[in-house]
């Protein structure tokens, strides 16, 4: 497994700012991936973030609302822009335990979270 | 894209007894099969995990099948502790390297009672 942390653990924000949520861990990985989790629900695949290329997002997120930065093989970014209180989510990092030599695993393991209230 | 569906959505037993959680898929093309649980408040752990090249796979209490003909794959607790009492989300891994993801089923609400 991994040590992934996450910053800020929970935020209360004004519509209309933005916030950015870092996702650190404590080993080199390729795949880290961010999830959305609304109160109650299942956990909602984001975007996928490779380190060297641009993240690919699923259907109904665009890079305009979240970008993500991928600068390292330890560490990832996600912005929520131009807040609504339909953002108000647990918003989670998780990485996959495949090494930067290949040997992918598939196997995901998930930050703690950040608990995002917007007002 | 793959589609995961997963019964039921709450489940109440008593300290003891088992519990039977299901799941299934729709991409015949899926290969790995994790389940997590998730306490109130934190994040989702990997409790066990099944690739489609294995049919049955168990750790101490816990248990997972997998029938890739039908497409279901399933999570077995025995001698239910309250400790055991949280939320179990299914998933399915839809592609392969760098494409894979993994597609999330609604989850069940398990509660033990002592």
């Amino acid at each position: 497994s991994a040590v992934i942390s996450q910053k800020p653990s929970r935020d209360i924000c004004q519509r209309g700012t933005s916030l950015t949520i870092q996702c650190q861990v404590d080993s080199q990985v390729t795949m880290m991936f961010w999830y959305r989790q609304q109160p109650g629900q299942s956990l909602t695949l984001i975007a996928t973030a490779n380190q060297g290329s641009e993240a690919t997002y699923e259907s109904g997120f665009v890079i305009d609302k979240f970008p993500i930065s991928r600068p390292n093989l330890t560490f990832s970014t996600l912005t929520v822009s131009n807040m609504s209180p339909e953002d108000s989510s647990i918003y989670l990092c998780s990485v996959d335990v495949s090494s930067p030599w290949g040997l992918d695993t598939d196997t995901q393991y998930f930050g703690p979270g950040t608990r995002l209230t917007v007002l | 894209g793959e589609n995961v569906e997963q019964h039921p959505s709450t489940l109440s037993v008593q300290e003891g007894d088992s519990a039977v959680i299901k799941c299934t898929y729709s991409d015949s093309a899926s290969n790995y099969f994790p389940w997590y649980k998730q306490e109130l408040g934190k994040r989702p752990q990997l409790i066990i995990d099944i690739r489609s090249n294995v049919g049955e796979k168990k750790d101490q209490r816990i248990a997972v099948t997998l029938n890739k003909t039908a497409k279901h794959f399933s999570l077995h607790i025995t001698e239910t502790q309250p400790e055991d009492s949280a939320v179990y989300f299914c998933a399915a891994s839809w592609g392969g390297g760098s494409n894979y993801k993994l597609t999330f089923g609604k989850g069940t609400l398990l509660t033990v009672n002592p």
